[in-house]
Formats: C-alpha cells, structure tokens, sequence
C-alpha cells in the first residue's frame, strides 16, 4: 500500500540549532514529495516539493528537504530554527487515482517547537 | 494570490441533521478536494473532484457525499450527522500538483 510515515510526533528543539523532521515514504515508481506547514488555526501551507532532478529542494521560510532514494526518505531541515517555526508540520506523497488524476497521502503529522 | 474560501470557520450541528461544507476556488482549478483532519491521523481524503459534475472516492468517504455542479465551488455534505464526524475539514485545490488550502471548518456534532 502506498503511504507516508511521520515518525516522530513531536520534536522539540532550540533556537539558532539546526532541525530535522523526518519522513519516509512507500509508493511505486517515482514519488512526488511535499512538505506542508500548518500554524495555529490556520489551513496548510506548500512549503516545498521535490518531483526530479537534485536531490536537495530548497522552499519557503529558510526550509530545505533532502530527497534519498535508497532510504525512501525526504527529511525537511534547516540550519538554523526560529521560534516562529514552531508549527505542525505534514510531509506527503502524490499518488495517481482512477483517470490518472493525482492526489496527495499525508503522513500524521509533527509539532515542531521550537524554544528560545 | 490563489484563494480557496470555505464559508464557516466554526460550525456546531446535532446528531441526525444534514450538513453542508461550502468551498469556492478563484482560480479556475480543474481539481478539488475534501480532507478531514484529526489528532495523531494527519490529513485523510474524503473526496475529490476533477471536473464539474465529476467526483472520486477517498480513503474515508462512509457517511459523506460531495457536488460539484460548477468549477469553483465543491460542497461536501453529511447526509445524516454522528458524533464521529466531529472533526476539522479542509478543503483544497489544485494547480501543477501543488495543493492550496482553505483555512478549515471546524464541525462538531453534538
């Protein structure tokens, strides 16, 4: 079956230090990958997407995620955290339905908090 | 600026009742979808539409039915509330596989 997996529910880091939150993937054939963030009482907002080419995207906000094939992975990172980061954030994956319209698997989630 | 509007912000219905979620794109995206989203699940497909008068099942669809009868605007309704469809319903669509979201409706059935 074809899914996302956020493996940490929380991750909790300080400010100025770098931060990971990881995400690994299940599909078949090449994935389209994308990182979403969603901040209090608000809907979802894109902040990257890595479809071909290098395996590192660069996105909104300072973020970056890193694309590994052979560990079906594409963790989102970045240098250097803000406390504005703080945010709950979805990693998903594109999957073709019937008529080949493509349709985003979301993985469960993960809060970032981030302290100063 | 792509906007995706959904009409309530906060919506409070009883057991039994029928509800309707409105959601309006002003892009003239061809794609749209439904989403619920709930603690430790993330985000599961209710329903999806890629055309007017079109629509495809999701993951979850029991208990939901969706309209589509013009572009911008993809209505998704409850035809009988229960108290396990209190949720937070985010509605989106799409260009170039990107998704926009609107802000959410949050529904409790009481």
């Amino acid at each position: 079956a074809q899914s996302v997996a956020q493996p940490e529910d929380q991750v909790n880091v300080a400010e100025g230090n770098p931060l990971t939150v990881k995400c690994t993937y299940s599909v078949s054939g090449n994935p389209y990958l994308f990182w979403y963030v969603q901040y209090p009482n608000r809907g979802l907002q894109f902040l990257l997407k890595y479809i071909t080419g290098d395996n590192l995207v660069k996105g909104s906000y300072g973020f970056e995620a890193e694309f590994n094939k052979s560990q079906t992975s594409f963790h989102l990172k970045k240098p250097s955290a803000l406390v504005s980061d703080s945010a709950l954030y979805f990693c998903a994956v594109r999957v073709l339905g019937s008529g080949n319209t493509g349709k985003l698997i979301f993985g469960q989630g993960t809060t970032l908090q981030v302290k100063p | 600026d792509v906007k995706v509007t959904q009409s309530s912000r906060y919506l409070v219905k009883r057991t039994g009742e029928k509800v309707f979620l409105e959601c309006v794109q002003d892009m003239d995206h061809e794609n749209m979808f439904w989403y619920r989203q709930d603690p430790g699940l993330g985000l599961r497909l209710i329903y999806f539409s890629y055309d007017v008068k079109m629509k495809e099942k999701g993951d979850i669809p029991e208990g939901y039915s969706v309209s589509r009868e013009k572009k911008e605007r993809f209505s998704l309704i409850l035809e009988s509330a229960s108290t396990n469809q209190t949720s937070m319903y985010l509605c989106a669509s799409s260009l170039r596989r990107e998704l926009f979201f609107g802000s959410g409706t949050q529904l409790s059935v009481l």
